[in-house]
């Protein structure tokens, strides 16, 4: 099944600005909202950023998220060690009729 | 605040039935227009969404698992349910449970229930 792609891995030091891609196409990214989704070490995945750029209620205003043509981004300004989780970008793929996720990236805090 | 619960077997034979309950506490299935969603995770690997049942019961399915997966509300006990036919190793998952907005939104995430299929 198609994935959004995302790069395996991400690195940054305390303080640094990082970005997560996550690229698509017509029929997903290019037509509908994107969510990123945070999943610290042994826990359930936790919504990060809905419909391309909205955060959810909690989330700290370090995380942001855009959206252009067929490609996203998950932009976090300030890193801390506590970011250091998995990331997974999301969509709705209106060719297969199904929610895609990315393979997912690892960030690290160096 | 709503909150999400898996419940079911750790263990399922090759060939057996997978079937998975998800306790919802904090809102009623049956008015909220939400999605209620599965979702899972083989170990190491990446989330793959398995399929959502809207409060109407209206249900949407992966394509690659169609053929094996029902996803039913029961709105007497505020739960809804997965199985999954036939099942084999590859079936092997954390599996969450979830309530989104939107197809794709999931805004709340039970805590998973981890299902390995062996002999």
């Amino acid at each position: 099944q198609s994935m959004l792609t995302q790069p395996p891995s991400a690195s940054g030091t305390p303080g640094q600005r990082v970005t997560i891609s996550c690229s698509g196409g017509s029929s997903n990214i290019g037509s509908d909202y994107v969510y990123w989704y945070q999943q610290l070490p042994g826990t359930a995945p936790k919504l990060l950023i809905y419909t391309n750029d909205q955060r959810p209620s909690g989330v700290p205003d370090r995380f942001s998220g855009s959206k252009s043509g067929t490609s996203a981004s998950l932009v976090i300004s300030g890193l801390l060690s506590e970011d250091e989780a998995d990331y997974y970008c999301a969509a709705w793929d209106d060719s297969l009729g199904a929610v895609i996720f990315g393979g997912g990236t690892k960030l690290t805090a160096l | 605040q709503v909150q999400l619960q898996e419940s079911g077997p750790g263990l399922v034979k090759p060939s057996e039935t997978l079937s998975l309950t998800c306790i919802v506490s904090g809102d009623s299935i049956s008015s909220s227009n939400y999605y209620w969603d599965w979702i899972r995770q083989p170990p190491g690997k990446g989330l793959e969404w398995i399929g959502s049942i809207y409060h109407s019961g209206r249900r949407y399915y992966n394509p690659v698992l169609q053929s094996r997966v029902s996803i039913s509300i029961d709105t007497s006990k505020n739960l809804f349910s997965l199985n999954v036919d036939s099942v084999t190793a590859a079936d092997t998952a954390v599996y969450y449970c979830a309530r989104g907005e939107i197809l794709g939104q999931f805004d709340n995430w039970g805590q998973g229930s981890l299902v390995t299929v062996s002999a």
